[in-house]
Formats: structure tokens, sequence, C-alpha cells
């Protein structure tokens, strides 16, 4: 069975940062593209960006680009996110997710269940 | 960057009704690019409809899905109480990917 499990949010201060994981299991996390997409409270969904199975490409949303780190160790099975300068905007539901379906098509085909975050002072 | 725009934001519909929400794109894109999600309240999104028309696994028949280039719409044939959720659409034909607002269903 595909696992997806977020940890690492909580509470942080404003301009501060914060490491989020994503711990996979169940598949071959080195064969796979992986995603992070967030949801502000009331939200929509917005694509924060992914990487490749070597991490060789990494794509950003260019609002997030210069605040946000995507890696990962197929060694550990597990995802990151380094969150950097982070304001209230950024408070959210942080979700990893599986690029799977037909390859090269973008579909996310498992989902996290999410980890929460607050930027609060 | 492409952007979905869907409409309506919010619907409601009652049981045995025949529903479809339409994601518009600003930009051309090919079919196989675009997908759609659900989502509950307090649960992640689930993958329901892959490249425009391909149930995920589990989806019901009476959805459906089609368009191309710069329309597209998920189509119920006849709304149960468990459809209500949010949908929404998104699109990998170009970085970024974006997804659209989304459209709340409720039920009538």
């Amino acid at each position: 069975e595909v696992k997806l499990l977020e940890s690492g949010g909580g509470l942080v201060q404003p301009g501060g940062s914060l490491k989020l994981s994503c711990a996979a299991s169940g598949f071959d996390f080195s064969r796979y593209w992986m995603s992070w997409v967030r949801q502000a409270p009331g939200k929509g969904l917005e694509w924060i960006g992914e990487i490749n199975p070597d991490s060789s490409t990494i794509n950003y949303t260019p609002s997030l680009k210069d605040k946000f780190i995507i890696s990962r160790d197929n060694a550990k099975n597990t995802l990151y996110l380094q969150m950097s300068k982070v304001r209230s905007e950024d408070t959210a539901l942080y979700y990893c997710a599986r690029i799977g379906g037909t390859p090269g098509t973008g579909a996310m085909d498992y989902w996290g269940q999410g980890t929460s975050v607050t930027v609060s002072s | 960057e492409i952007v979905l725009t869907q409409s309506p934001a919010l619907m409601a519909a009652s049981p045995g009704e025949k529903v479809t929400i339409t994601c518009s794109v600003s930009s051309s894109i090919s079919s196989s690019y675009l997908h759609w999600y659900q989502q509950k309240s307090g649960i992640s999104p689930k993958p329901w409809i892959y490249g425009t028309s391909n149930l995920a696994s589990g989806v019901p028949a009476r959805f459906s899905g089609s368009g191309s280039g710069t329309s597209y719409s998920l189509t119920i044939s006849s709304m149960e109480a468990e459809d209500a959720a949010t949908y929404y659409c998104q699109q990998w034909s170009s970085s970024p990917l974006t997804f659209g607002a989304g459209t709340k269903l409720e039920l009538k």
C-alpha cells in the first residue's frame, strides 16, 4: 500500500525557517517524481514544486522559488521541503504527492494527509 | 503561466440531478495534461479523473470528463449525496503546474 506521511509542521515565527519531511512507503520511491502542494485555510490548492527521481530536475512555482527548497533522499525514501523567510501567507496545510499516472502528464496519484504550518509571532 | 478558471465556484444539486463543472484554460493544452481531483472537508485531495476523461480507480461510473484545447468539463450524470465535495482541475502542460480555484458542489 502506497503511503505518504508528512511531518515537521508547527508554529514558526515570521522570517523563520522550517523543514518538512514526507516519508514514503509501499512503492519504489526512487523511480517517481514527487511534488509539494499547499492549501491555505479555506483556500484552494497551490502547487509549490516538484523533483525528479535523481534530483537533477527541480521545478518551482515562480513566487516561491527563492523561499523554498525541495530535496529528497532516495536511500531514506524521504522527500523534503525547506522553507525559509516565511510569512503569514505561508500558513497552510502542506501536502506531498506522488506524480504517477501516465508518465509525463503531471497527475498526482497519491497524497499524504498533510502537515500544518502556522506562521505567527 | 496557464490559468485555469473553474465555473461555477459554488453550486448545489439535488439527488438525481445532472451536474456539469467546467474548467477553462487560458492557453490550449493537450487533453492528456488535464486532471481532476475531489476533496472533501478535512481530507486530502483524491485523484478523480486523469487525462481529461480517464476515471481514477474507484470513481463511480456516473462521473465523466471531456474536453479539448481550452475547455474541459467534469460531469455527474446523476447526483448522489456522496458526490458533495470540492472539485479541482489541474494542468501540467507547461510549468508551473497550476490548479483551478475549485468548484464546491453541495447537496440540495
